[in-house]
């Protein structure tokens, strides 16, 4: 069974700054994909980034970028120049690549609060 | 309007009562998902279909109920609703493994058992 785990529950950064969000996974799968959504007050879940495991480039969007590090079970989500309409919940998933019907594990969440 | 819908947004039922949760996309993905997402949590998977007459069990499948006798649809039933059951419902789509594994999610539904 896979694991993952936000270590954060609640961040703060000003408007303009840079943010880095932990995420770290279990798994003994070698193939899997790794995953960034964000929640914002609406409720709604909206993709923000995504990555391959046999990738070894970091995953890029725009303001947002990850580190990932295989060998750690890292995947951590940096959002530059932040928003105020990044302030959201925004948790981190899993699914391997094995998987019987895409089964998505997702961690606790961080909630991200962007100040003016 | 194409994308993946929920109906209702919102309900209020009664312990015992039987309720049904609807969810319609309109990509023709394989799979669909439903997943219930409770006060500070992440999302727990209920149920899932890979296709049309094909579902499984999830993480949290007891007292739930679903089918899927056409692709675009994924109603999810809660047969004697309990107010353990009070929880925001996401129906999610995936085109599936090999053709893109991201899933897409509607926009929930809060549930509230009385």
């Amino acid at each position: 069974a896979q694991t993952v785990t936000q270590s954060q529950p609640e961040m703060s950064v000003q408007e303009a700054e840079t943010v880095t969000l932990s995420c770290t996974y279990d798994t003994s799968e070698n193939n899997y994909y790794l995953f960034w959504y964000k929640q914002p007050p609406s409720r709604q879940m909206i993709l923000v980034i995504r990555q391959e495991a046999y990738k070894q480039q970091n995953a890029t969007e725009n303001r947002f970028s990850v580190n990932f590090q295989k060998a750690a079970k890292s995947f951590s989500l940096k959002i530059s120049d932040s928003q105020l309409g990044d302030t959201a919940m925004y948790f981190c998933a899993f699914m391997p690549q094995s998987a019987a019907g895409n089964m998505l594990t997702f961690g606790g969440g961080t909630r991200l609060m962007v100040k003016p | 309007d194409a994308g993946i819908t929920q109906s209702p947004r919102y309900k209020i039922t009664e312990t015992g009562r039987q309720v049904t949760l609807m969810c319609h996309q309109t990509w023709s993905h394989s799979y669909m998902f439903w997943y219930r997402q409770d006060l500070g949590h992440g999302l727990r998977l209920i149920y899932y279909s890979a296709a049309a007459d094909i579902t499984d069990k999830g993480e949290v499948p007891d007292g739930y109920v679903v089918s899927r006798s056409k692709t675009e649809n994924f109603p999810l039933t809660l047969e004697s609703a309990t107010r353990s059951q009070t929880s925001v419902y996401f129906c999610a789509s995936s085109p599936g493994l090999g053709s893109g594994e991201t899933q897409y999610f509607g926009p929930g539904t809060r549930l509230l058992v009385l």
